[in-house]
């Protein structure tokens, strides 16, 4: 496809399971992010990754999370143990350069932890 | 938080009125972006201006920056009902991460 996929589109989990989003970026895109958007809120920075390296996880809540891009295009986005205050849609984005132009997003993934 | 500021946090105007969105950010730029978000859905891009520009004008968009004040302002002119969603900046340092800002909820009346 033409734009940034992430799957699932909606997820409902129960308190301490452990849950994977999946962000399939634009191909060629060097640079990727993952936001947290609770709701009525801006977008709050998780991790950034260029290629494969992951140079920015300073935005990550706690060890629960953890983000991966192995092979410098999809990446994945995993939530151990999930809590309640998980809940929020997660966004991802990437960009054709290195973290300075244009940043083109993914429909996101609302998570949802009971 | 480093989160900026925007202002107002909501917005409803007539179609065919001007609006305009402040955001402040807090920390030096290379660029400031603009992005908009329907409801439910993904941001889109909207317009980058460059911190050694001070006004920059994409279509109905007409975005300046201020660096001195470590702010901006995103006018939008003669809305109409399509434009309603929420609006965010976001600041960038090169090879960093973007910053949003918490966004202004527009509502354009038909």
């Amino acid at each position: 496809g033409a734009g940034v996929s992430q799957s699932p589109r909606y997820k409902v989990a129960k308190r301490g399971q452990d849950v994977a989003l999946r962000c399939d970026p634009i191909s060629g895109h060097v640079s990727l992010f993952w936001y947290q958007q609770a709701l009525g809120q801006g977008p709050e920075f998780l991790t950034y990754f260029q290629n494969e390296a992951q140079l920015d996880k300073s935005g990550l809540p706690s060890d629960r999370f953890f983000a991966e891009r192995p092979e410098g295009s999809v990446s994945t986005l995993k939530i151990q143990r999930t809590q309640q205050e998980d809940s929020a849609v997660y966004l991802c984005a990437s960009s054709p350069g290195t973290a300075t132009g244009e940043l083109f997003f993914g429909e996101g993934s609302r998570l949802t932890v009971l | 938080s480093q989160q900026g500021e925007e202002d107002p946090q909501a917005l409803s105007i007539q179609e065919g009125e001007n609006a305009t969105m402040n955001c402040s950010y807090k920390t030096s730029i290379n660029n400031l972006q603009w992005y908009r978000q329907n409801s439910g859905r993904g941001l889109v891009h909207l317009i980058l201006i460059r911190s050694n520009e001070r006004e920059k004008h994409s279509g109905r968009l007409r975005v300046t920056l201020d660096t001195s004040k470590k702010s901006s302002s995103l006018l939008i002119t003669a809305s109409r009902a399509a434009d309603t969603a929420s609006y965010f900046c976001a600041s960038n340092l090169y090879g960093q991460n973007f910053v949003f800002g918490p966004g202004t909820r527009l509502s354009v009346l038909p």
